[in-house]
């Protein structure tokens, strides 16, 4: 069965700096992998995913995530924070298209002044 | 792009009501539709999975007489929460899959359960 594993329950960062949200994960075939951001009371937006093409996935509000099958890595990076960026991240994952999505436990991302 | 409605977004009931929340795609048949569960500061949790038309498949330890799931057409699923207890409060989200479309799963905003 597939998982996912979400290293650090929580990041800190200043404005500006490197945001870097880690996950690893655990899949018998070649998995279907997606970050999504969640907000306060709100549900889930799609920040990226990857589905086999280019290894390097771009995404919304400039984060991109590197997909790297020799670590069983998908981390999660944006170059520069912004403060609107506080948030709770999750990393999932999907072993074939349809199938439900498996969650991390979640990264807290807070961003100071 | 793809929207999932889910309504109501809060509910408050008494304790041995029910409560039917419900999950609508708007603008794409959904054939398969997912509802979580998250408690507070944790991740999201499958509860059951529903296809159109068919029986919902719940995940091992879900019980499917309390967590009624219903899928009658292409754009809405509903979960309804028998005999609400004050243990069932929580945050519940779905989910839809497009139809042929690659890997694409849109979520609800939620609903926020608090039982009474």
């Amino acid at each position: 069965a597939q998982s996912v594993t979400q290293l650090g329950s929580h990041v800190s960062v200043s404005e500006g700096a490197l945001v870097l949200l880690r996950c690893n994960y655990s899949s018998s075939v070649p998995p279907y992998l997606f970050w999504y951001v969640q907000y306060p009371n709100q549900g889930l937006q799609l920040l990226l995913k990857y589905t086999s093409a280019a290894t390097l996935v771009k995404g919304i509000n400039g984060f991109e995530a590197e997909f790297k099958k020799s670590e069983t890595s998908f981390h999660l990076t944006k170059p520069s924070a912004h403060m609107s960026d506080a948030a709770e991240y999750f990393c999932a994952v999907s072993d074939q298209a349809g199938t439900a999505l498996i969650f991390g436990k979640g990264t807290t991302l807070s961003v100071s002044s | 792009g793809a929207v999932v409605s889910q309504h109501p977004s809060r509910v408050i009931c008494k304790s041995g009501t029910s409560v039917k929340i419900e999950c609508r795609s708007l603008d794409f048949q959904a054939t398969t539709m997912f509802w979580y569960r998250q408690f507070p500061k944790q991740s999201l949790m499958l509860m059951a999975t529903s296809n159109e038309g068919s029986k919902a498949t719940y995940e091992q330890g879900v019980e499917k007489d309390k967590f009624l799931i219903n899928h009658a057409s292409l754009t809405l699923s509903t979960l309804t929460v028998t005999s609400a207890h004050p243990e069932d409060s929580s945050f519940y989200i779905c989910s839809a899959r497009e139809q042929d479309r690659d890997s694409g799963y849109t979520f609800g905003s939620g609903t926020r359960l608090t039982v009474v």
